[in-house]
């Protein structure tokens, strides 16, 4: 089965405090993805990357970075947390990026930004 | 991508089938039509997914309309722990990175 492991399940940060959150898979996809998600709002694409190194923004970039060092760990970057990052944040990889192949999500982190 | 309507919620007793509906009218001929659930405090679950023929697999059947623009998620037996919110998803294959785009989805409640 494949697993996509989240470094916290909750997290709590201070206003301009940089935040790490960390993103494992185990199964070699070329993919991952991180996601927000809000009552109301669905879940908005942040970054995604399809290769070592390589990221492209999502639908909601700003205010985050990411790093992909290796392929199996995806890094997402709060440089200045705000209150309005207080969010479920959701990271997925895949096999491949175009095709049809399903989206494997981990557990999600729920942080809250004071 | 083509936007997918659901009901806001549904119930279903226990061991009876779940007929979760999805409405995309605007498809187009190369997207597929991908099911999801989202059980509280998870990360969502991939279900199944189609193109136009209809599908099977060991958690759930999809049902695609000839004219391709509503599609059905049967949960044969369902159980208490199928209880979540389900996600009907609509992508073409070609789409550049595979970006899933949800919607508020359908809370299906299991009951005894």
């Amino acid at each position: 089965d494949v697993k996509v492991t989240q470094s916290s399940r909750y997290l709590v940060k201070r206003t301009g405090e940089k935040v790490f959150l960390e993103c494992v898979q185990d199964m070699d996809h070329e993919n991952m993805f991180w996601y927000r998600q809000d009552p109301g709002l669905g879940l908005r694409l942040i970054y995604f990357s399809y290769d070592v190194k390589m990221k492209e923004k999502g639908d909601i970039p700003e205010g985050y970075s990411v790093s992909r060092e290796k392929k199996e760990r995806f890094s997402l970057i709060l440089e200045s947390a705000s209150t309005n990052q207080t969010s479920m944040y959701l990271c997925a990889s895949s096999l491949m990026a175009g095709g049809y192949h399903e989206q494997f999500f981990g557990p999600g982190t729920r942080l809250t930004v004071l | 991508d083509a936007k997918t309507t659901q009901p806001t919620s549904m119930d279903c007793a226990e061991g009876r089938a779940a007929n979760l509906p999805c409405n995309h009218s605007t498809i187009s001929g190369n997207e597929y039509v991908y099911w999801y659930r989202q059980i509280h405090s998870q990360g969502p679950q991939y279900i199944i997914h189609g193109l136009k023929n209809n599908e099977t697999n060991e958690m759930a059947s999809l049902i695609i309309t000839e004219d391709r623009k509503s599609s059905t998620l049967i949960l044969p037996h369902a159980t208490l722990r199928d209880t979540a919110v389900y996600y009907c998803i609509v992508r073409g294959g070609g789409t550049s990175y595979g970006k899933l785009t949800f919607g508020q989805g359908t809370i299906l409640t299991v009951h005894p």
